[in-house]
Parts: C-alpha cells; structure tokens; sequence
C-alpha cells in the first residue's frame, strides 16, 4: 500500500487566497484525521471522520477552515480567506475501524501563507 | 496548563546511551498510551502502544505507564545515530476516541 498521500507536499500563498489541501487514507481504513503542527502549539487534531461523516470538528479553529469527504477515499481541508497564523503543516492520518488508536500519517503540507 | 506535558528537549546522548522520555498528564480518564517518532519533515510513525498500566517492550524500546503518577516514559536502548528524531507522546480515553499529542521531544544519538 502506498500510504496515506497527501497533496500538495508545499504550498505558499498570499494573506486572503482560498487554500485547498488534500488526502488520500489507506485503502480500507475508516477514519480519517486532518492535524496542524506548529512550534508553538505542537499537533493539534482539527477534525476527524467516520464513514466519511464528520464526527468531531471541536478543533477547527475558525469559520474560515472547512473540511469534506466526499468518498472513502479522499478528503480536502479548505482555508478561506487564509491567514498568517495559519502557516503549519498539515497532517492526515487514517485508521482502520478496530485500531483507531493506531493512525498512520501522510507526509504533511507545509503551508506559508506570507 | 497543557493536558499533556513533554520537555521539548533537546536531549543529546552518545551513541549506544539509554535514552529515556517521559510525559506527564492531567486527565485521569487517559487509559491508551502511545510514542509516535517523527523524523524531520516526515509524518509522525507509532512506535509503541500501551494500555493502562504496566510496562512493554519491543527490541531496543521499553514503555512504562504509571497511571497513579499520570506518568509515562519511553526509554531506547543501545541508541543508534537513526533514533535520532522527534519523540511524540500520544494518549486517549478509549479506543476510538481522539489522540491528544505531547509537544514532543527532540532526540539527537552522535556517533
């Protein structure tokens, strides 16, 4: 299997750009995680999935983050308008339905918004 | 107060040293334990998963979980210049709850 995939690896944006990021989980793994890694704060969990339906969106820090998953197979996390102090890297994880505690994560998106 | 607590280090060892890391935590109702390793510019990888209270071990890794001191570590042995990452705590209340992350501890085994 190729893992969880994430894309784009880099993206850097001005102050107010509407900001995709997506994920592919594992095949076959039912939920699935979307992080934000900052010096300051560490790994943050910004919402979680089951089924494709959101179970957990308490982490979402504002309005302007949305996140979707449409299908098992693909979900998009959306910053608009995008800030400063939304520059991190962004993670997803999956797990499969019994493990959930084992989550296996992408490779991030580093995101500079200048 | 973070629910969490982890030294960012960090923690420099020759190699071949015994590296050891703790977390420590508020939440009592934490019963699952886990050490994510991420290396630099890499998604966090799970090393090791406890439940409760008890020790495990894996090859050259030990973890502890002493839930009456909301205390946990992790400890390497015979450290190798590759462990040289950073070392993420991670615990939930039950199975297929959330993960709440330490802040993590960087590692750093010189040859």
């Amino acid at each position: 299997d190729a893992g969880v995939i994430q894309s784009p690896r880099h993206e850097v944006t001005e102050m107010g750009q509407e900001v995709t990021l997506r994920c592919k989980p594992i095949s076959g793994h039912d939920y699935l995680f979307w992080y934000r890694q900052t010096m300051m704060r560490g790994l943050e969990l910004l919402i979680y999935f089951n089924n494709n339906v959101p179970i957990d969106d308490s982490g979402m820090p504002e309005d302007r983050f949305s996140a979707k998953m449409p299908n098992a197979s693909f979900s998009t996390l959306k910053i608009q308008p995008s800030e400063p102090r939304d520059s991190a890297v962004y993670f997803c994880a999956s797990s499969q339905r019994i493990h959930q505690d084992t989550q296996y994560f992408g490779p991030g998106t580093r995101l500079t918004v200048l | 107060q973070k629910e969490v607590e982890q030294d960012p280090g960090p923690l420099s060892v020759p190699e071949g040293a015994i590296v050891s890391l703790n977390c420590t935590y508020s939440n009592s109702a934490f019963q699952y334990f886990m050490w994510y390793r991420q290396y630099s510019r890499k998604g966090p990888e799970l090393l090791m998963y406890t439940y409760s209270s008890g020790n495990k071990e894996d090859g050259r890794f030990t973890a502890q979980v002493d839930k009456s001191s909301k205390y946990i570590s992790l400890f390497i042995r015979d450290s190798q210049p590759s462990d040289s990452a950073t070392y993420l705590c991670a615990m939930s209340e039950a199975a297929g709850n959330k993960l709440t992350f330490g802040g993590g501890t960087r590692v750093l085994v010189k040859p």
